[in-house]
């Protein structure tokens, strides 16, 4: 089991380029989530994908940012234009069923991106 | 809105010490997970109760699930340097796939 993985680990951009994160989540897991990290808010839900769906992107921030979920094994977070506020660490995850319960998510090891 | 409420927010001790982390909300839960993060990693599944009062065992943490499902400890017995992270308790609701997230306990193990 190779884990989630992320690429790259880290990302420094100058504000106003476009960012594209890249996660390969574990194989056999139908769900996928896309979660970002600050120290003032947590871990936030950004969106989830079911079975290469997105079924809920409430959490994304605003229009500059957009996910996909070409197949089972791919998934990439974008954010164009990135502004300073952007600057977090940015996790995938990915579960079997969903979260909670008896389905618990495995996180990669996140990219850090730093927008100055 | 649903909230976890973690405490405390920080905690520095020395090793061989006890300690307990709280997750308290006024919201039931059909489970209730406990992350360990490190240092430039995600977080890292440690356990997962469901049912009220259970307690559960791994090595030196003893996590409990309260009788009404709204809160939720962990104890570390003669805590180690290697103990040191981020524990972060997270909630979930089996109705729905969302999680709601603690904003996390750092906690250092000195040695």
């Amino acid at each position: 089991d190779a884990g989630v993985i992320q690429s790259p680990r880290h990302e420094v951009t100058e504000m106003g380029q476009e960012v594209t994160l890249r996660c390969k989540p574990i194989s056999g897991h139908n769900s996928l989530f896309w979660y970002r990290q600050t120290m003032m808010r947590g871990l936030e839900l950004l969106i989830y994908f079911n079975n290469n769906v997105p079924i809920d992107d409430s959490g994304m921030p605003e229009d500059r940012f957009s996910a996909k979920m070409p197949n089972a094994s791919f998934s990439t977070l974008k954010i164009q234009p990135s502004e300073p506020r952007d600057s977090a660490v940015y996790f995938c995850a990915s579960s079997r069923f969903g979260q909670g319960g008896n389905s618990p998510l495995h996180f990669g090891n996140g990219t850090r991106l730093t927008v100055t | 809105t649903q909230l976890l409420e973690q405490s405390p927010q920080f905690l520095s001790i020395q090793e061989g010490e006890n300690l307990t982390v709280y997750c308290n909300s006024s919201s039931v839960f059909s489970s209730l997970q406990w992350y360990r993060q490190e240092p430039g990693e995600g977080p890292v599944l440690l356990v997962t109760v469901v049912t009220g009062g259970e307690v559960k065992k791994l090595k030196r943490l003893t996590f409990q699930f309260g009788d009404a499902r709204k809160d939720s400890s962990l104890h570390i017995t003669a805590a180690q340097p290697g103990d040191t992270g981020l524990y972060l308790c997270a909630g979930g609701r089996d109705s729905n796939y969302q999680l709601i997230w603690g904003a996390g306990t750092k906690l250092i193990i000195k040695p």
